[in-house]
């Protein structure tokens, strides 16, 4: 079956830096993305990976290991409006996206 | 670019009434649109995929009687959930596919539904 995990929820302080994590097992992959989403609003795109390294945009950035079916995002410079939710998702071999559940995080002053 | 709306934001009904719920990618055309529904504290769940003057591929699941998907221009899909039940009540966002990024998805703002 297809999968995808990431931590259920995780807290982190202003100024910071955090790394959120995703594993998948896909049949087929067509690249992974993550997305942000504020409670009550639709996801909004962050980022992209379909080759393995490290793209960096801003404030954030994502890694991928096809070989490990891993990827992470990177949050630098924490501010109170990265609390969100952060969803991993992978597109298969159907173009379809796998949804993981996404990763609450917490920011604390 | 690559903007889609919802309309209705949110809306409140009652059981066994149906509601209509438009999703429109307003600067481009969506080759494919993509609606989900999302459940309090849930990720993401697909329930159909459809591509214009098509019939919708609904997800293991998924009633395609209860949910009904037009997607008749490149524009414009609707989701009509039939016979509302108070369990039907979430959060239902739409995507599109065919903006700028080929496979990426734009998302919709959400339609909150209430079924009382």
């Amino acid at each position: 079956g297809q999968n995808i995990d990431q931590p259920t929820e995780m807290t982190a302080t202003e100024g910071a830096i955090v790394q959120i994590n995703c594993t998948y097992q896909t049949s087929g992959f067509n690249g992974l993305f993550w997305y942000q989403q504020h409670a009550g609003e639709a996801p909004t795109f962050l980022s992209y990976n379909v080759l393995d390294g490290l793209e960096e945009k801003g404030r954030f950035s994502s890694f991928l290991s096809r070989s490990k079916g891993y990827s992470y995002l990177l949050l630098k410079e924490l501010q109170m409006k990265d609390s969100a939710s952060y969803l991993c998702a992978v597109m298969d071999s159907n173009y379809q996206l796998i949804w993981g559940a996404g990763t609450k995080l917490i920011i604390k002053p | 670019g690559a903007v889609v709306s919802q309309h209705p934001s949110w809306v409140i009904c009652k059981s066994g009434t149906s509601v209509k719920i438009e999703c429109r990618s307003l600067d481009f055309q969506a080759t494919t649109m993509f609606w989900y529904r999302q459940f309090p504290k849930q990720s993401l769940m697909l329930m159909a995929t459809s591509n214009e003057g098509s019939k919708a591929t609904y997800e293991q699941g998924v009633e395609k009687d209860k949910f009904l998907i037009n997607h008749a221009s490149l524009t414009l899909s609707t989701l009509t959930v039939t016979s509302a039940h108070p369990e039907d009540s979430s959060f239902y966002i739409c995507s599109a596919t065919g903006g700028r990024e080929l496979y990426e998805q734009y998302f919709g703002p959400g339609t909150r539904l209430t079924v009382t």
